[in-house]
């Protein structure tokens, strides 16, 4: 099955800390995604990536930011960390952008921003 | 506009019977797919079952099977023969052009009775 990694699992910190959310895949996919997702909530989409630098914001406004240099690796930023950015923040990747292709998904990061 | 819709924020199904999640989805695109996602209590996103818009047979995997209309732009999943283990957050999905991304229901929490 997939191989997509998220790290941290889970992340208190303090207003105003800078943060790096890191998501990496071994399946070679040019496709990576980052959904944010309150609790119980729908997903929404807060950026994508078609591959190596190239970075494009989702639906769903956010002050994070994210990067692309390696195909592999689809880290999110958050260059100040609030309270109203206290949510879990899940990473997916696909292999096409293809209608018929699923997304494989991390296991999250749940930020707790204090 | 909300492209996905789940009318049912919380259903409850008895062990052992079959159970029915609601989804219809908004779309003027002939191409797209359709998805069914589960996020157990833990958080992470687990790929149930696929519908292209061209496919005339409902698709099935397993336990899974999804009642796609097309006319009325519907397509539920039903799970036959619960199982304590599908407790858990079901979400719809779509993916349609230009971009094909992938958009979520605001997803149904189905609690199995034992």
């Amino acid at each position: 099955e997939a191989d997509i990694y998220q790290t941290p699992r889970y992340l208190v910190i303090g207003t105003g800390k800078k943060i790096t959310l890191e998501c990496s895949q071994t399946m070679g996919h040019d496709k990576m995604y980052w959904y944010q997702q309150d609790p119980g909530m729908e997903l929404h989409l807060i950026h994508y990536s078609y591959g190596v630098n190239s970075t494009e914001k989702g639906d769903l406004s956010s002050e994070s930011t994210v990067s692309r240099i390696r195909t592999e690796h689809f880290p999110l930023t958050l260059e100040s960390a609030r309270p109203s950015h206290t949510s879990q923040y899940l990473c997916a990747s696909s292999e096409t952008q293809g209608i018929h292709e699923k997304l494989f998904f991390g296991s999250g990061t749940q930020l707790s921003v204090l | 506009a909300q492209k996905i819709t789940q009318t049912q924020p919380g259903m409850f199904v008895q062990e052992k019977e079959a159970v029915t999640l609601d989804c219809t989805y908004d779309t003027s695109d002939q191409s797209y797919g359709l998805f069914w996602y589960k996020q157990p209590s833990s958080g992470e996103m687990i790929f149930l079952i696929y519908q292209g818009s061209y496919d005339e047979q409902n698709a099935t995997e397993g336990r899974y099977s999804l009642n796609f209309q097309k006319a009325r732009k519907s397509a539920n999943l039903v799970i036959s023969a619960s199982q304590l283990g599908d407790s858990a957050m079901y979400f719809c999905a779509m993916r349609e052009g230009p971009k094909n991304d992938m958009r979520f229901g605001a997803g149904t929490r189905l609690t199995v009775k034992p």
